[in-house]
């Protein structure tokens, strides 16, 4: 099984800051991970795709890079909507899903 | 559009079947589009269950593969979950969820879960 480590687990923030979650495979995954954002109760809602590509309607704020074993999240100029947690998703080997990294209002 | 629907029941005894349907509107589940089941603990990530294909073809986690079922019915649009023995680690939240095989596939059209709790 490919392994997904995110980190950090937790992350406080202001709005306006601009704040990066970065997302470690087990194994080379090339650029098979994707982004999603979970706000409590909610379901998972698709950011980011093949590591870079933005899914449509998804602010242009939000940025991903990476590839082979080490992927990274960028959100900039922090808005009170982005407060959620977030998850990297590795689709490479089945699926498996990083543990996630709950942004927190500073 | 197409949306997703979650039903089923909500509590299931220790030992039992779970068993969840997941309904499919503003489009066709014939499309070229696997469908997926994922789920959540209270309180921790996302674990991805199996998927299944129009044809009937399915993948299924390893993990979860001699207690799960996944099927489909394409008359009524609907796929489905079967796990059992089901036991208190198996509650959570059930998401059913549409892959896009794009460049490397990603879950894009999520349902809005299910809450099932094993408990006697």
């Amino acid at each position: 099984d490919i392994q997904m480590t995110q980190s950090p687990s937790s992350l406080s923030a202001s709005v306006g800051d601009t704040v990066t979650i970065t997302c470690r495979a087990s194994q080379s995954i090339i650029t098979y991970v994707n982004w999603y954002q979970q706000k409590p109760g909610k379901a998972p809602k698709l950011l980011i795709y093949a590591a870079s590509t933005l899914q449509s309607g998804v602010p242009s704020r939000f940025s991903g890079s990476g590839s082979g074993t080490d992927f990274t999240l960028t959100i900039s100029s922090l808005q009170p909507e982005d407060f959620a947690t977030y998850y990297c998703h590795q689709t490479y080997n089945t699926n498996t899903f990083g543990q996630g990294t709950k942004l927190e209002i500073k | 559009q197409v949306q997703l629907q979650e039903s089923g029941p909500g509590l299931v005894k220790p030992s039992g079947t779970l068993s969840l349907t997941c309904a499919v509107s503003g489009g066709s589940i014939d499309s070229s589009h696997w469908w997926s089941w994922v789920r959540q603990p209270p309180g921790k990530g996302l674990e991805w269950i199996g998927e299944i294909y129009h044809s009937g073809s399915t993948t299924y986690n390893p993990s979860l593969t001699s207690r799960v079922t996944i099927s489909v019915d394409k008359s009524k649009n609907h796929f489905s979950l079967n796990l059992t023995p089901v036991t208190a680690a198996d509650t959570a939240v059930y998401y059913c969820a549409r892959w896009n095989t794009g460049r490397v596939g990603y879950f894009d059209i999520w349902g809005r879960g299910t809450l099932v709790a094993v408990s006697s």
